[in-house]
């Protein structure tokens, strides 16, 4: 059974600083890999998707990258902004089907502070 | 091209009453799935639809709860005598054939009073 770990639970970081976000994940057969951000009392918004064969993707400010033999996947954000607090997900598909069901972590709830 | 849309945002129904979540997929996409978040967990997977066709509904509780995703129309999770713990936030998310990533919809809010 697939299972997707994002450590720490929390985090809290001045403005301007370069941070990671880890998740980690106990099946490596997957499809794909994506991350989402989620504000408070709202929806989830895909942030960047990684496909299985690929080792990164990028989006401005934010570059997520893939190392599957190890189950881990990082979510690298630059030049942090008080915009960017909100909870950060990472979900994966596992191989069995492309159209499968996304296997969350339980988040990572950033805080920039001004 | 409007994303995922769910409604209603906020449903508040008294134990015993029905729930009925509807969701209409992106433009294109034929796959829908339906995700539930309860208060300080992760969202957890309920049960995905193709038109017509329940494909995997392996999250779904075994009482109470059905799903549809009729050839016309939104597709629609339904909750009949609600209790408290059905009180959560509802996702709808859907994705193309071959799948190029989901997109998620912002929602249903259920509070059973």
């Amino acid at each position: 059974k697939q299972e997707v770990t994002q450590i720490p639970a929390a985090l809290s970081v001045p403005e301007g600083e370069n941070l990671v976000l880890n998740c980690s994940f106990t099946d490596s057969a997957i499809y794909n890999l994506q991350w989402f951000r989620q504000d408070p009392g709202k929806g989830l918004t895909s942030l960047l998707l990684i496909q299985s064969s690929q080792r990164e993707q990028t989006s401005g400010r934010l570059n997520a990258s893939l190392d599957k033999s190890s189950g881990r996947s990082t979510l690298y954000i630059a030049a942090s902004q008080p915009g960017d607090s909100a909870t950060y997900l990472c979900a994966v598909v596992p191989y069995t089907g492309a159209n499968s069901k996304l296997t969350f972590g339980k988040g990572i709830t950033l805080s920039v502070r001004p | 091209n409007a994303g995922v849309m769910q409604n209603p945002r906020h449903l508040v129904r008294r134990r015993g009453q029905e729930a009925r979540l509807r969701c209409s997929p992106m433009k294109g996409h034929s796959h829908v799935y339906w995700y539930r978040q309860l208060p300080e967990e992760g969202l957890k997977f309920m049960v995905y639809l193709q038109k017509e066709n329940i494909i995997d509904e392996s999250g779904m509780p075994k009482e109470r709860f059905s799903a549809e995703f009729p050839k016309e129309g939104p597709s629609i999770l339904r909750i009949q005598q609600v209790v408290r713990g059905d009180s959560a936030a509802y996702f709808c998310a859907s994705s193309s054939q071959g799948n190029y990533g989901y997109t998620f919809g912002s929602g249903t809010r259920l509070t059973v009073v």
